[in-house]
């Protein structure tokens, strides 16, 4: 199994732009979870949907960021405009139904100047 | 969920055995120890997780004092690879609803030395 598959793996940006971070989950995995990782504030769940439902959304930070997951296979995170403030590193991560186990991508590092 | 206690770093020389302590004096009687590491420039990746006994498996053990107020995990030989930040997470097991939730606190930075 190739694991969580996340794209880009490094992004750089203006301040303004659109970006939009792709996550792939484990197959059949069916929970998906977004987080951010920055050095203020460690690791924090930004979003978790639930066979392809936002279940929590509290951990999002402002309007400028939106998540969607349109079938099994595939998310998006997007951050519209980007800040400096939101250069992070973005992880994803999927869990099979009912396991205790979440597996973790290998996370996009964006920097926003 | 339960706040966790652990030491901000450890090291520990290669081949010998890294014991990680963490405390949770507040866990609930539903509330499981997991523990996850991050290994540099990598997602978090789960090591165990354990309610009551002890636990072990390829990874490493989980030891689970009786009042459950603290836990250990054990790494027999410590590798170089083994280098990573570990976090102890404690949270109620995953039942639907809303126990989804991983709270990472600071972990402990554990350096094997060679």
């Amino acid at each position: 199994d190739a694991g969580v598959i996340q794209s880009p793996r490094h992004e750089v940006t203006e301040m303004g732009q659109e970006v939009t971070l792709r996550c792939k989950p484990i197959s059949g995995h069916n929970s998906l979870f977004w987080y951010r990782q920055t050095m203020m504030r460690g690791l924090e769940l930004l979003i978790y949907f639930n066979n392809n439902v936002p279940i929590d959304d509290s951990g999002m930070p402002e309007d400028r960021f939106s998540a969607k997951m349109p079938n099994a296979s595939f998310s998006t995170l997007k951050i519209q405009p980007s800040e400096p403030r939101d250069s992070a590193v973005y992880f994803c991560a999927s869990s099979f139904p009912g396991t205790e186990t979440q597996y973790f991508g290998p996370g996009t590092r964006l920097l926003v100047l | 969920d339960a706040k966790t206690t652990q030491p901000p770093s450890m090291d520990c020389a290669e081949g010998r055995a890294a014991n990680l302590p963490c405390n949770h004096s507040t866990i609930s009687g539903n509330e499981y120890v997991y523990w996850y590491r991050q290994i540099h420039s990598q997602g978090p990746q789960y090591i165990i997780h354990g309610l009551k006994n002890n636990e072990t498996n390829e990874m490493a053990s989980l030891i689970i004092t009786e009042d459950r107020k603290s836990s250990t995990l054990i790494l027999p030989h410590a590798t170089l690879r083994d280098t990573a930040v570990y976090y102890c997470i404690v949270r109620v097991a995953n039942s639907g609803g809303s126990n989804y939730k991983l709270t990472f606190g600071k972990g402990t930075l554990l350096t094997v030395n060679p």
